[in-house]
C-alpha cells in the first residue's frame, strides 16, 4: 500500500531539538520529492522546505533557514526532519507530503506528527 | 515573497454550489491546486493543474485559473464536503505557497 508512515508525537522543552522521521512504503522511493509541512493547532498550513530522496539535496523555506535539516536515508526510504531551537510558536502538526512527480503539489499526506514545546 | 490570498470562511446551502476564491499577482501564469481538510485529518488534493481531478474525487468538484484569481467550485454541495480547503502553488523563488485556508460551511 502506498502511504508514509511518520514517527509519534513528542514533547519536547524551549531550546530542545526535535527530530521527525517518515517512512515511505509501496512507490519507487527515488522518483519523488518529499516536502515537510506544519500546521500549528487552529492554523493554516506552512510549508517548511523539501528534499529529494536519493541525494539529499534540499531547499528550505527562508523562515526556518539556519535550524532546520532535512536527511534521507535511501537504505531504509526513510525521511527526516531536524529542527532545533524550539520555542512554543514550534507547537504543530508536521507532515511529511510526496510532491507528485516533480511537479510542485503534494498527491499523498504522511498522518502527521504532533510536536508540543512546553516547559 | 509571493503571497495568496484566501476568504476565511464560505457558507454554503446544501445542494447549491460552493465557490471558494485564491487571489495573486499574475496567478494565471501559475498551475494552482486545493486541498481539502477535515477536522483531525491530513490534507487531500483535490484539484490540480487548476482544473485537473485526481482519481476519486467527485465530478461535483471543479477548478478554473484566470488573472488574479482561481477558483474551486463545487456543485450540489453535500455536507461531506464541510471542510478548510487551501490553494497552493509552485513559485520559482518561495518555491511552495499556500493560501491561508477557507472554512467552508454547510448549512
Amino acid at each position: 500500500q502506498v502511504q508514509l508512515v511518520q514517527s509519534g508525537a513528542v514533547v519536547k522543552k524551549p531550546g530542545a531539538s526535535v527530530k521527525v522521521s517518515c517512512k515511505a512504503f509501496g512507490y519507487t522511493f527515488s522518483s519523488h520529492f518529499i516536502h515537510w509541512v506544519r500546521q500549528a493547532p487552529g492554523q493554516g498550513l506552512e510549508w517548511m522546505g523539501i528534499i529529494t530522496p536519493t541525494t539529499g539535496s534540499a531547499n528550505y523555506a527562508q523562515r526556518f533557514k539556519g535550524r532546520i535539516t532535512m536527511t534521507s536515508d535511501t537504505s531504509t526510504n526513510t525521511l527526516y526532519m531536524h529542527l532545533n531551537g524550539l520555542t512554543s510558536a514550534d507547537t504543530a502538526v508536521y507532515y511529511c507530503a510526496r510532491d507528485a512527480n516533480t511537479a510542485g503539489y503534494v498527491d499523498l499526506w504522511g498522518p502527521g506528527t504532533l510536536v508540543t514545546v512546553s516547559s | 515573497s509571493y503571497e495568496l490570498t484566501q476568504p476565511p470562511s464560505v457558507s454554503v446551502s446544501p445542494g447549491e454550489t460552493a465557490s471558494i476564491s485564491c487571489s495573486g499577482d499574475k496567478l494565471e501564469d501559475k498551475y494552482v491546486c486545493w486541498y481539502q481538510q477535515r477536522p483531525g485529518q491530513s490534507p487531500v488534493l483535490v484539484m490540480y493543474q487548476n482544473k485537473r481531478r485526481p482519481s476519486g474525487i467527485p465530478e461535483r468538484f471543479s477548478g478554473s485559473n484566470s488573472g488574479t484569481t482561481a477558483t474551486l467550485a463545487i456543485s450540489g454541495t453535500q455536507e461531506m464536503d464541510e471542510a478548510d480547503y487551501y490553494c497552493q502553488v509552485w513559485d520559482s523563488s518561495a518555491f511552495v505557497v499556500f493560501g491561508g485556508g477557507t472554512k467552508l460551511t454547510v448549512l
